[in-house]
């Protein structure tokens, strides 16, 4: 079970580009790396997912680089409603955890 | 999502107590997961199960016990309740994934608050 590390609460301003990083240093090859954002009193909710590299959608972007050790999720100009709790999360099937997450905090 | 529903969404109940949380999915996934989360804490497994005749146990399934009833039905009972299953009750579905790994689906969600 690939263990995660993450910032525990990050805070931001509308308009910025946030980038939350996550640790796993013991990944393993058949492991991906998947991002859960959660608002308060619902539950999460799919943001991203990726193996290698850089994968895009029109909500984030995530960056792995080669040894796959981290990965970084980039919320492109961020709003008051992407004040929410964001987990990353590694492993195949039936093996992923979800952490403590990050907090974001969205400030005007 | 509301393809992922949960009842009830809210519970008051006392020591002791059996109670049972339902889960229904309209996804036509295979795969159903119960988790609880605590608060300002991150989500921990209770029961999975891959399939009708599959369930397994995650990191914290003392206390608790499954029914998959169907594959559209898991149910998450709590034999005999304590304050400190005092929680906020999660189901998923997710399905086997062609490439990559599963993305889980949320339901709403069930408060439950033990006395």
């Amino acid at each position: 079970l690939a263990k995660t590390t993450q910032p525990i609460s990050m805070d931001s301003y509308e308009g910025q580009e946030v980038n939350i990083t996550c640790s796993h240093n013991n990944i393993a090859t058949n492991d991906y790396i998947t991002w859960y954002q959660q608002f308060p009193s619902q539950g999460p909710r799919f943001i991203i997912q990726g193996y290698k590299t850089k994968v895009t959608n029109e909500v984030a972007s995530l960056f792995i680089p080669a040894d796959r050790k981290s990965s970084t999720l980039s919320l492109p100009r961020v709003s008051l409603s992407d004040t929410a709790v964001y987990y990353c999360l590694v492993g195949d099937l039936g093996d992923m955890r979800f952490g403590a997450g990050t907090r974001l905090t969205v400030k005007p | 999502d509301a393809d992922v529903t949960q009842t009830p969404r809210n519970r008051i109940t006392k020591t002791g107590k059996r109670i049972m949380l339902e889960c229904s999915q309209t996804k036509g996934h295979d795969r159903m997961y119960w988790y609880r989360q605590d608060p300002g804490l991150g989500l921990q497994l209770i029961y999975y199960s891959f399939d009708v005749k599959d369930i397994n146990k995650g990191e914290i399934s003392d206390g608790y016990s499954v029914s998959r009833q169907a594959q559209a039905k898991f149910s998450l009972s709590l034999e005999s309740a304590i304050p400190n299953q005092t929680a906020l009750y999660f189901c998923a579905t997710s399905d086997s994934p062609k490439s990559g790994v599963e993305t889980q689906y949320f339901g709403p969600g069930t408060r439950l608050l033990v006395l």
